[in-house]
């Protein structure tokens, strides 16, 4: 297995809605990430997570709170969003200590309303 | 600080042509790691090829070529043979091997292949 899966791929959600985003790998990676990125921009980091623990919080917003409950699964839950928070979310993952890039997931479009 | 640069918004190149994406680096740190990436419209980032700092010969990947030029600081990805299926975003990226191996992204060149 070589992929990282996100889910939802697509997701609408209300100003007062509290929602997940899951992101799942199993390729033993032990570093995990959370990307967010605006149409026609860069990826901007959010989280990163080493051994399941938060290593890298991007001063993001409490409204966004990042988990990690094992090495294979990394949630972002989401409460009080803004429609600025719509955005697409990726989620990535990468052996901790590689000079190989990282394998992203497809991806989770928020749309906040 | 680290700044990746991608002085290119959009680019166009005929179907089966060779196109160059340029992409300059700003660093202190002697050991990094440099990468592109492919976005779809879809929105998947698609690893593409990868250039250590300590690499001596250009790394190639089937019709990826990546042009790195140390002292100049740039990492130019060549596509040969353009297909339709390359239009897309290209990201150029560093990754630290210092820190916590965060990637820093360029802004990104947008490709369109003409028939």
């Amino acid at each position: 297995d070589t992929e990282v899966t996100q889910t939802p791929k697509h997701l609408v959600m209300g100003m007062t809605n509290k929602k997940s985003l899951k992101c799942e790998q199993h390729m033993g990676h032990r570093a995990m990430y959370w990307y967010k990125q605006k149409a026609k921009k860069p990826p901007e980091l959010m989280f990163v997570y080493s051994y399941e623990k938060l290593s890298i919080n991007e001063s993001v917003p409490s409204r966004f709170s990042p988990e990690c409950p094992n090495s294979s699964l990394l949630n972002l839950h989401l409460h009080a969003l803004q429609p600025e928070d719509s955005a697409l979310y990726l989620c990535a993952s990468s052996p901790r200590d590689s000079d190989y890039g990282y394998t992203f997931g497809s991806g989770t479009r928020l749309t906040v309303v | 600080a680290q700044k990746i640069t991608q002085t290119q918004p959009g680019m166009f190149v005929q179907e089966k042509e060779a196109v160059t994406l340029d992409c300059t680096y700003d660093t202190s740190d002697q050991s990094y790691g440099l990468f592109w990436y492919k976005q779809p419209s879809s929105g998947e980032m698609i690893f593409l090829i990868y250039q250590g700092s300590y690499d001596e010969q250009n790394a190639t990947e089937g019709r990826y070529s990546l042009n790195f030029q140390k002292a100049r600081k740039s990492a130019n990805l060549v596509i040969s043979a353009s297909q339709l299926g390359d239009s897309a975003m290209y990201f150029c990226a560093m990754r630290r091997r210092t820190t916590g191996n965060q990637f820093y992204f360029g802004t990104g060149t947008s490709l369109t292949v003409i028939p």
